[in-house]
C-alpha cells in the first residue's frame, strides 16, 4: 500500500541550527511528493513539493530531494528561526479515481528556541 | 489572492446531533477534498469530488455523506455525531489538470459535547 514514515517529534533546535526531518515513503507507481506545514491553530500550507525523481523542491529557505532510490524526502534547512516552529508534514499524492489524494505521515513538531 | 473558505470556523454539537461543514473552493479550481484531522493526528482523506462527481472515498463513515454542487462549492453532512467526531475538517481544492497540488482552507474545528 501507500505510505508515509516521518521522524518523530519533538525536534528541538537553538535558532540558526541546521534541520533535517526525515522521511520515507512507500508507494505504487510515481507520486508526487510534498512538504505542508501547519502553524499552532491554523490550516495547511504548502510549504515544497517536487513531482518526480531527483527534483528539488523548496521554499522560504527549506528544501528537500525526491530520491526515488531511497524512497526519501528529507526536509532541510540551513539556519532555522524562531518562527519556523510548527508541525510539518511530509505527503504523498496518489491517484484515486479522477481524482489524486494525498496520505499524510504522522507530522514532526520542531520547536524553535532562541 | 483568493483562498479556500471554510465555514462555519468552529461548530459545538451534542451527540445524536447533525452538522453541516461548508467549502468555497479557490475560483477556477473544479475539485474538492476533504480531510479530517483528530487532535494530535495526521489529516486522513475522507472523500474527493471531481466536477460534482464523488471521484474517490477514504475512511469516511456510513453517517457522512457530501456533495459538490455546481458552482463547485461542497458540502460535508455528518450525522448522529459520536464524540470521536470532535476533529478539525479541512477542506482542499485544485484544478483537476493539477490535481497533485491541493490547496488547504484553515479548517473548520468541530467539537462534540
Amino acid at each position: 500500500g501507500n505510505s508515509v514514515t516521518q521522524m518523530e517529534g519533538p525536534v528541538t533546535l537553538s535558532e540558526e541550527a541546521f534541520l533535517t526531518i526525515n522521511c520515507t515513503y512507500t508507494a505504487t507507481g510515481y507520486p508526487s511528493l510534498f512538504w505542508y506545514v501547519q502553524y499552532p491553530g491554523e490550516g495547511l500550507q504548502l510549504l515544497l513539493k517536487a513531482t518526480k525523481a531527483d527534483d528539488k523542491g523548496s521554499n522560504k529557505g527549506f528544501e528537500a530531494t525526491y530520491r526515488k532510490e531511497t524512497t526519501s524526502f528529507h526536509l532541510e534547512k540551513g539556519s532555522v528561526q524562531v518562527s519556523d516552529s510548527a508541525v510539518y508534514f511530509c505527503a504523498l499524492s496518489v491517484l484515486g479515481g479522477a481524482t489524486n489524494k494525498l496520505i499524510f505521515g504522522t507530522g514532526t513538531l520542531l520547536a524553535v528556541q532562541p | 489572492a483568493a483562498g479556500v473558505i471554510q465555514s462555519p470556523r468552529h461548530l459545538i454539537k451534542e451527540k445524536r446531533e447533525t452538522a453541516t461543514l461548508k467549502c468555497y473552493p479557490i475560483p477556477r479550481h473544479d475539485t474538492v477534498y476533504w480531510y479530517q484531522q483528530g487532535p494530535g493526528q495526521d489529516p486522513q482523506f475522507l472523500i474527493s469530488f471531481y466536477e460534482k462527481m464523488q471521484s474517490d472515498k477514504g475512511s469516511i463513515p456510513d453517517r457522512f455523506s457530501a456533495q459538490q454542487f455546481s458552482d463547485y462549492h461542497s458540502e460535508l453532512n455528518m450525522s448522529s455525531l459520536e464524540l470521536g467526531d470532535s476533529a478539525l475538517y479541512f477542506c482542499a481544492s485544485s484544478q483537476y489538470l493539477s490535481s497533485y497540488e491541493q490547496y488547504f482552507g484553515p479548517g473548520t474545528r468541530l467539537t462534540v459535547t
